[in-house]
């Protein structure tokens, strides 16, 4: 069984720092491209930032891009994402999800998601 | 960027109805349309991927078709379970958008 288990969220001021976590299981990670993904509050999904199977490969939203950094630890089956310069708009569930394939492309499973409330 | 489109924002049907969700792209993504299920306090559910292939696991009552620009979600007989909020999201080419998602009501 596919287990996506994020962690690391909480409540942090404005300007401030962050580090998600991702655990998975049930797959074999170093196959898959992992991808965040957040929900703000009241609003849809928003795509935050996906990474390669290999990690050799990651992308940004305009967003998040020179603020966020996506990364993956293949020996520990666990995706993460750090976070930095953080504004109020970042306030939102962060879900990782893992893709069917390599590119990051596509969404297949997801957590349960890690709430972030940027806020002074 | 692409940008994704959905119609209508929110729905409301009966038990048994036929429900139709569209999704426009801005352009051409050729079958690289996904659909999601997002249930209140749940993960968000892959459906469908590729415009049409049905996610294993997922009841036979959800349907997709489309290709180019304009997609179609469709639930053959609606049930208190699909209550829910759908998203469509293209996997055409980076960034990955999401529609702005449908939410549909019993």
């Amino acid at each position: 069984e596919v287990q996506l288990l994020e962690s690391g969220g909480g409540l942090v001021q404005p300007g401030g720092s962050l580090r998600l976590s991702c655990a998975a299981s049930g797959f074999i990670f170093t196959n898959c491209a992992m991808t965040w993904v957040r929900q703000a509050p009241g609003k849809g999904l928003e795509w935050v930032s996906g990474i390669t199977a290999s990690a050799t490969i990651t992308y940004y939203s305009d967003s998040v891009k020179g603020r966020f950094t996506i990364s993956r630890d293949n020996s520990k089956n666990t995706l993460y994402l750090q976070m930095n310069s953080l504004r109020d708009e970042d306030t939102a569930v962060y879900y990782c999800a893992k893709g069917r394939t390599w590119e990051p492309r596509d969404f297949h499973y997801w957590g349960q998601g890690t709430l972030v409330t940027v806020s002074s | 960027d692409i940008q994704m489109t959905q119609s209508p924002s929110s729905l409301s049907a009966s038990i048994g109805d036929r429900v139709t969700i569209t999704c426009r792209a801005s352009q051409s993504i050729s079958s690289s349309l996904n659909w999601y299920q997002h249930r209140p306090g749940k993960a968000p559910k892959l459906l469908i991927y590729t415009a049409s292939t049905l996610q294993s696991g997922v009841p036979s009552r959800f349907s997709g078709s489309g290709s180019g620009t304009d997609f179609t979600l469709t639930i053959s007989s609606l049930q208190p379970e699909d209550v829910a909020t759908y998203y469509c999201q293209q996997s055409y080419s980076a960034p990955w958008t999401f529609g702005q998602g449908t939410k549909v009501e019993v």
